[in-house]
């Protein structure tokens, strides 16, 4: 079966610095794609990056980049210069084929004026 | 905003009843998914829909069920309501069966 991990269930970060966020997967598939995806108060499921499994340059948008270590299965987001509005939670995902989305449990980030 | 879009955003009602929440994908998206948050939980995929086809199953409980109009639009249908389905519950759409999943608002169900 397919399984999504977040390791982190809550991060908090001051204003205006980095933080990285873990996630790991375990899956036999080559081909798939991975996402970020952020949850904010709201409750809005907003898609901030993703990630196809054959491209080995590591996807940007933005503050956003991913680190995608293929081998490793790991797919951790870095958000740079954080702001307060980046704090929501963080919901990594994984996606084979026509299939449904798997989603980590999350990772709950508040950034701190 | 993500251009998919569900109706009602918020649904009050008590146990035993039956409700229906509506979905309307991306322009030119063929595929519709469906997902329920509960309280603090990550998101739980319940059915998919392909251009009028179910294409596959999650957890989703025999009292609830779905459908893919001509027109794309979808609709998940709970009936016999329980407290514990109150939760969000969210459509996305794809442009094909795979690929990158736009949500819609969400619908928040609560059943008193």
């Amino acid at each position: 079966a397919q399984t999504v991990t977040q390791s982190q269930p809550e991060m908090s970060v001051q204003e205006a610095e980095t933080v990285t966020l873990s996630c790991t997967y375990d899956t036999s598939e080559n081909n798939y794609y991975l996402f970020w995806y952020k949850q904010p108060p709201s409750r809005q499921m907003i898609l901030v990056i993703r990630q196809e499994a054959y491209k080995q340059q590591n996807a940007t948008e933005n503050r956003f980049s991913v680190n995608f270590q293929k081998a490793a299965k790991s797919f951790s987001l870095k958000i740079s210069d954080s702001q307060l509005g980046d704090t929501a939670m963080y919901f990594c995902a994984f996606i084979w084929g026509a299939q449904k989305l798997v989603f980590g449990q999350g990772t709950r980030l508040t950034i701190n004026p | 905003d993500s251009g998919v879009t569900q109706t009602p955003k918020h649904l009050i009602t008590a146990t035993g009843q039956r409700v229906t929440l509506r979905c309307s994908p991306r322009s030119g998206d063929l595929s519709v998914y469906w997902y329920q948050q509960s309280l603090d939980q990550g998101l739980q995929f319940l059915i998919q829909y392909y251009n009028g086809e179910e294409r596959a199953k999650g957890n989703i409980l025999e009292r609830f069920s779905a459908q893919q109009f001509p027109d794309l639009h979808s609709e998940l249908n709970l009936s016999s309501l329980e407290l514990g389905d109150s939760a969000l519950y969210f459509c996305a759409s794809s442009r094909d069966g795979g690929g990158t999943q736009y949500f819609g608002p969400g619908t928040r169900l609560l059943v008193l």
